[in-house]
């Protein structure tokens, strides 16, 4: 299969603090990986693609100095939501392609992120 | 603008009726088409896909979709509804046009499995 392991999955964290969630493919390697953000009760918008060994790619809006995003490897993306506020409470979501046309693409199971 | 419909918020239907969830698309050429199932404070799991062949798609569950190239929609179908069936369901589009992966989803339809 095609397995894709988020962690964690929820975190509260404090105004003014970094949260940083990890996104592994655990059985395949990933060249490249998105992240989505999924307000209440809405769909999915994506944020970045990641791209392993290069910079990520935002999405039109998303703030890259406040969702740092590195892919450092073929297995492993995280996302830092930096100086975290309230508004950035969210369910975050990342995905990996491992043969799109065999698996589709797969998903986390998200990461619940409340800033109080 | 590429983008994906799904016209309802809700669908409600008894359990052991049939379900439709509709999802239409407009993107230029010939897309690759997804649905994914969402239980609460999870990831997407995937269903079925659409990418080329055969119009009528089966996929997990027993859930099946029928790709229809004219009208432009690809319907998420079960001939017999579970109460277990009851979450959020997303219609994804990767326009062909792109060139990454990244998906156009619907805004999701809320499906209620009534005993």
């Amino acid at each position: 299969g095609a397995v894709v392991s988020q962690h964690p999955s929820r975190v509260i964290c404090k105004s003014g603090t970094s949260v940083k969630i990890e996104c592994r493919s655990l059985d395949f390697q990933a060249t490249t990986m998105f992240w989505y953000r999924q307000f209440p009760k809405q769909s999915l918008m994506l944020m970045a693609t990641s791209n392993e060994g290069s910079k990520a790619t935002y999405e039109q809006g998303v703030e890259k100095d406040k969702f740092l995003i590195n892919h450092a490897s073929l297995t492993l993306s995280t996302l830092t939501v930096t100086s975290a506020h309230p508004e950035d409470s969210s369910f975050y979501i990342c995905s990996a392609n491992r043969d799109r046309d065999r698996y589709g693409y797969t998903f986390g199971s998200g990461t619940r992120l409340t800033v109080v | 603008a590429q983008s994906v419909a799904q016209p309802e918020d809700q669908v409600n239907v008894a359990e052991g009726n049939p379900l439709t969830v509709k999802c239409t698309y407009s993107v230029s050429g010939n897309p690759y088409l997804f649905w994914y199932v969402q239980y609460p404070n999870r990831g997407l799991q995937f269903l079925l896909k659409y990418i080329t062949g055969d119009n009528l798609v089966k996929g997990s569950y027993g859930f099946e979709a029928e790709f229809n190239k004219s009208q432009t929609s690809f319907h998420l179908k079960k001939p017999s509804a579970l109460v277990s069936d009851s979450a959020l369901y997303f219609c994804a589009v990767r326009p062909p046009s792109y060139n990454t992966d990244k998906l156009i989803f619907g805004t999701g339809t809320r499906l209620q499995v009534f005993p």
